[in-house]
């Protein structure tokens, strides 16, 4: 079944204990990208990548990192988390094709930092 | 980036068609227009995109006016389970904002049994 996967869905951690949150596609997508939501906000986009060992910033990419090292698979770090990144997280993955817009996305991780 | 606009909310009832509405004035010639939906406790589902054309999917059918400004989502009958929130959404393929998906507020759409 072609499908985004994330790990964990739920999180509660600390401010500034470091923490990863897995992001896993298997339909061979060229295109990854990470978004968080908030509540009146929408979704906003944190970083993406348009292939292996290339990646960019989104619009709210602070206190984020992320890494491309498979094609599979695209990570999402926060090294010193704060309470303000509470969140639901979602991954989404896509052909490049089309402007890669036709994005599948993940289940979300929601994320609290107390 | 082209802003669109649409209802915060609408309703329906099972087994009826919606027509969801979405206005962009601001439509460049190369901006494709997605949309996509957000069930309850889920992640954003892509449901269809088109640039001129009307298209249809499994799913639904995109109507586009003809000068672009202006397009609609139509759910031939609606489920209980097409409640969602429903976001119009516009891309230019091979602009700098390449992917990036930018969700504004959606509508709601209400299905009523």
């Amino acid at each position: 079944e072609a499908q985004v996967t994330q790990n964990p869905r739920y999180l509660i951690t600390v401010t500034g204990k470091k923490l990863t949150v897995t992001c896993s596609q298997n339909m061979n997508h060229e295109y990854m990208s990470w978004y968080r939501q908030d509540p009146g906000l929408g979704l906003r986009q944190i970083y993406y990548s348009m292939n292996v060992e290339v990646t960019d910033k989104g619009d709210v990419p602070e206190g984020y990192k992320v890494s491309r090292k498979e094609k599979r698979n695209f990570p999402l770090i926060l090294e010193s988390p704060s309470p303000n990144q509470t969140s639901l997280y979602f991954c989404a993955s896509s052909y490049t094709g089309t402007g890669a817009y036709e994005q599948y996305f993940g289940p979300g991780t929601r994320l609290t930092v107390t | 980036d082209a802003k669109t606009t649409q209802p915060n909310s609408m309703e329906s009832n099972e087994e009826e068609p919606v027509h969801l509405p979405c206005n962009h004035s601001t439509i460049s010639g190369t901006d494709y227009i997605h949309w996509y939906r957000q069930l309850p406790s889920q992640g954003p589902e892509y449901v269809i995109h088109g640039l001129t054309s009307n298209v249809n999917n499994r799913m639904a059918s995109l109507a586009i006016a003809e000068d672009r400004k202006s397009s609609t989502l139509i759910l031939h009958r609606a489920t209980l389970r097409d409640a969602a929130v429903y976001y119009c959404i516009l891309g230019d393929a091979g602009g700098t904002s390449y992917g990036k998906l930018t969700f504004g507020q959606g509508t709601i759409l209400t299905v009523h049994p």
